[in-house]
């Protein structure tokens, strides 16, 4: 089974409006994280958000924000006041037991941002 | 600049060949971890260093190998290159203190074989 599975095909969303990426993850692991990267067209990975397993909030950070629903097994990343440079791929990832243990992606989403 | 180093940028190579890509880590971070990014197979793990022992094997051909150095830097080498092996190879440290913040990513290697 896949570990991280992202399966909205290529997401449109105009400027300035709020948008949300889908990811459902699986682990039997009770001490987990979650994270969410950007790569845009020139190629390079960008830390956006984390969210741990235990933590009991949502994380945000600026325009991003994790949805993260523990019994679901989701945590999707919504954006929001979509900007022009937002378009990108999106990855979400997951690091099953403690730090500095391997990240597992997901297929990625592509977004784009119509102005 | 992530402050993860990746060196060449871009690699054009013919088949049958052995090249070396290097990845300085971000200083501090003791974990380095190598990806390989193609179209079809997504962003894949292959191998994993911490204070420069092998940590976590993903799914790393037998023709690829790599170790990491006293200084931390560390090297993944590939040989006999196919053209299936053309992707982005990217590196990546991690820090044992910042749970939270993630993976630091170079900028990657884009290997293209001919």
């Amino acid at each position: 089974a896949q570990k991280i599975t992202q399966t909205q095909p290529g997401m449109f969303v105009q400027e300035k409006e709020a948008v949300t990426l889908d990811c459902t993850y699986d682990t039997s692991d009770q001490s987990y994280g979650l994270f969410w990267y950007k790569q845009p067209s020139s190629g390079e990975m960008i830390f956006l958000i984390y969210q741990g397993s235990y933590d009991e909030q949502n994380a945000t950070e600026g325009r991003y924000s994790l949805n993260f629903q523990k019994a679901r097994k989701s945590a999707n990343l919504v954006i929001s006041a979509s900007q022009l440079g937002d378009s990108a791929m999106y990855f979400c990832a997951m690091r099953e037991g403690g730090a500095n243990s391997k990240l597992t992606f997901g297929k990625g989403i592509t977004l784009s941002v119509r102005p | 600049d992530s402050g993860v180093t990746q060196t060449p940028k871009h690699l054009i190579t013919a088949t049958g060949q052995r090249v070396t890509l290097r990845c300085s880590p971000r200083s501090g971070d003791l974990s380095v971890y190598w990806y390989q990014q193609s179209l079809d197979q997504g962003l894949q793990f292959l191998i994993q260093y911490y204070n420069g022992e092998e940590r976590a094997k993903g799914n790393i051909l037998e023709r690829f190998s790599a170790q990491q150095f006293p200084d931390l830097h560390s090297e993944l080498n590939l040989s006999s290159l196919e053209l299936g092996d053309s992707a982005l190879y990217f590196c990546a440290s991690s820090t044992r203190t910042e749970m939270n913040y993630g993976y630091t990513f170079g900028s990657g290697t884009r290997l293209t074989v001919v």
